[in-house]
């Protein structure tokens, strides 16, 4: 069974610039969620979408936004890019309500 | 909000020697508690979770955690540490009633002495 496959591994960008990560649950998964991971703040909860409906919101600003699509994938989008935003950007997925989570291997943003 | 604390940033243990890492949760119910690992540019992969029942879990690699309600603790503990053990550890839990939101503790990095 794959598991969680995040795409790119890494990218770099500009300060101004946006970005779409994107995430390719687990079959069957309908649960995605999305963590930034710093040095500084550790592993901050983005969001989670289920069944393509965006189910719980962490406290980011609104450059930060996801979509979930039928087949379950997922993407994230970071519009103007600050130097702050530079992250390990991870997904999750887990098959229904307070089921363990599966995580990829992340992308590592780095906003120069 | 239920949170979760790692006290301890940094352990050192020589090869052989068993390990225990600490976590403490804040949660009126019975809370439901993850114990992951990540290597260094990794992702989190699970080692044991705790739901309900039985308050000693059993993990891969060799893992065990114990839930303790009356000192809201979840420890993890190995008998015989391993060079390739050296990682980073993350307690974590579900926060309240928002599914799949999980709060992290701030991770233990665990090195190994040979």
């Amino acid at each position: 069974k794959a598991g969680v496959t995040q795409t790119p591994r890494y990218l770099i960008k500009t300060r101004g610039q946006q970005v779409t990560l994107s995430c390719s649950p687990i079959s069957g998964h309908r649960s995605v969620s999305w963590y930034q991971q710093t040095p500084g703040q550790g592993l901050q909860f983005l969001f989670e979408y289920f069944s393509e409906t965006q189910r719980n919101k962490g406290n980011f600003p609104g450059r930060f936004s996801g979509r979930q699509f039928s087949n379950s994938r997922s993407e994230m989008n970071v519009s103007t890019l600050e130097l702050g935003d530079s992250a390990l950007y991870l997904c999750a997925s887990s098959l229904g309500w307070l089921t363990e989570a599966f995580f990829g291997q992340g992308t590592r943003l780095t906003v120069v | 909000a239920q949170s979760v604390t790692q006290p301890d940033i940094h352990i050192t243990v020589s090869e052989g020697a068993s390990l225990e890492l600490r976590c403490n949760y804040s949660y009126g119910a019975t809370p439901y508690l993850f114990w992951y690992v990540q290597s260094p540019g990794q992702g989190l992969q699970l080692l044991l979770k705790y739901f309900s029942g039985d308050t000693l879990v059993q993990g891969i690699k060799g893992f065990e955690a114990e839930f303790k309600r009356s000192q809201s603790s979840f420890n993890l503990r190995k008998p015989s540490v391993h060079w390739s053990d050296a990682a980073e550890y993350f307690c974590a839990a579900p926060q309240g009633n928002a599914g799949n939101m999980l709060t992290f503790g701030g991770g233990t990095r665990l090195m190994v002495k040979p």
